[in-house]
């Protein structure tokens, strides 16, 4: 089983859409939780950390259920620039990677 | 100047040849890792550095030796590579708290991408 997994993707989505990315981990001792971004050929870059009461930045909320060792990212009313791979992070001593999930938002 | 520094940005080397990737860190933080990123796969944690002291090597063959001088700087030292070595190699930098919890994850670097002819 993988430590961390994440929708395969590709998502297409247009302006405006409502978009929610899943991830499941492994590891039930891991301690913090987080969403990166990545975009092309870029570094990945922290768009935020996940708390178990849920949180929210502006269009994008974060949950995590730790019973069921889920975490989602929920993005509304995306933009072009939403554009990215979103990465699931989850730290047990060092962080652990998903995959990612690429997201194309067209107009 | 950005938190996270790494240079080159772009390498290519031969199989026989000896490099070596650079970063530094702007942020005060107490550690560093190195990073590969191949294409279609998770992030690869190779080696951490706390405190200056490795504390963990990922099963890392030893063609590729890392340093890390003071808690500015690190350095992934590569010799006698192999094509299926060519990636995105990222460094990144976290400060540790207490139980080794991160509140703020990692900074990382833009990477070296690394080709390896």
């Amino acid at each position: 089983r993988k430590e961390v997994e994440q929708d395969p993707g590709p998502f297409n989505v247009p302006e405006g859409a409502t978009v929610a990315f899943n991830c499941t981990y492994s590891n039930s001792a891991s301690q913090s939780f987080f969403w990166y971004r990545q975009d092309c050929r870029k570094e990945p870059k922290l768009l935020m950390s996940v708390y178990s009461s849920g949180n929210e930045d502006g269009r994008f909320t974060a949950q995590l259920n730790r019973a069921s060792q889920y975490i989602s990212l929920l993005i509304r009313d995306s933009k072009l620039s939403d554009s990215a791979t979103y990465l699931c992070v989850v730290q047990a001593g060092t962080l652990t990677f998903g995959k990612g999930t690429m997201l194309l938002v067209s107009p | 100047e950005t938190g996270v520094t790494q240079t080159p940005r772009h390498l290519v080397m031969g199989m026989t040849n000896k490099k070596s990737l650079k970063c530094e860190q702007h942020l005060g933080h107490n550690a560093m890792y190195w990073y590969k990123q191949s294409a279609k796969k998770p992030l690869e944690l190779m080696f951490v550095y706390s405190l200056e002291e490795r504390v963990e090597n990922n099963s890392v063959p030893s063609r590729f030796s890392p340093e890390c001088p003071n808690s500015s700087h690190l350095f992934l030292h590569l010799h006698t590579l192999q094509p299926e070595d060519s990636a995105l190699y990222l460094c990144a930098s976290s400060q540790e708290r207490g139980a080794g919890r991160l509140d703020y994850g990692y900074t990382f670097g833009s990477g070296t991408r690394l080709t390896v002819v």
